[in-house]
């Protein structure tokens, strides 16, 4: 078991491009978790998918960031003009679903934006 | 606000001394779950339980879900301990496995 694979492990992109994240959840995982971490706010979440739906993307800024789970092996997390504030860890954790289900994290794509 | 409020903030240890990190939550929660995370690392579970005791090594997760509380001991603390002890709260009222974080205790173990 690979664990929650997440690529790429660092980016750099200039303020305006666009950057695109991948995650890839354990496999027979039915929850996708995304997360950004940063030292001022701690851990904030983002999104949440259960069965490839989106459920709950309360944590999302609205205006550039989209996710997307095409399939049940891979979610994808997409910041449109980028912003020098959008830098920050982006974590990614699946987890079996249900209430109780342990959360496994990725080792998390580092985002600097320039 | 903030629905996880751990402290201390940061914690310094020698050695072999014990740790209490404490957690405590603004919401009704299903359990606590307790996660480790070194500087730069990614965040590994260490601990999950709704109520009661727990124990895993040296490890004591303890949670008391009526007084919105929790903590967690290390016991003979070791060098290799240092780092982020990151404490989430899961809530069951949105009908789906719903996690918050606090903002973590950071601890560093000396010789």
């Amino acid at each position: 078991n690979a664990g929650v694979i997440q690529t790429p492990r660092h980016k750099v992109t200039g303020k305006g491009q666009e950057a695109t994240l991948w995650c890839e959840p354990i496999s027979g995982h039915s929850a996708v978790f995304w997360y950004r971490q940063t030292i001022v706010q701690g851990l904030e979440f983002l999104t949440y998918f259960r069965n490839q739906a989106p459920i709950d993307d309360s944590g999302m800024p609205k205006e550039r960031f989209s996710a997307q789970m095409p399939n049940q092996s891979h979610s994808t997390l997409k910041i449109q003009s980028t912003q020098p504030q959008d830098s920050a860890v982006y974590l990614c954790a699946s987890s079996m679903g249900q209430f109780y289900a342990e959360q496994f994290f990725g080792p998390g794509t580092r985002l600097t934006v320039l | 606000g903030q629905q996880v409020q751990q402290s201390p903030a940061s914690l310094v240890l020698q050695e072999g001394e014990n740790a209490e990190l404490q957690c405590n939550f603004s919401s009704t929660a299903t359990r606590l779950q307790w996660f480790y995370q070194r500087p730069g690392g990614s965040l590994v579970s260490l601990l999950s339980n709704p109520s009661g005791t727990k124990h895993t090594g040296r490890l004591t997760s303890t949670t008391v879900t009526k007084e919105r509380r929790g903590s967690l001991h290390i016991s003979s603390s070791q060098i290799t301990d240092s780092g982020t002890y990151l404490c989430a709260m899961e809530r069951d009222d949105t009908g789906y496995q719903n996690f918050y974080f606090g903002k973590g205790t950071s601890l560093t173990v000396i010789p």
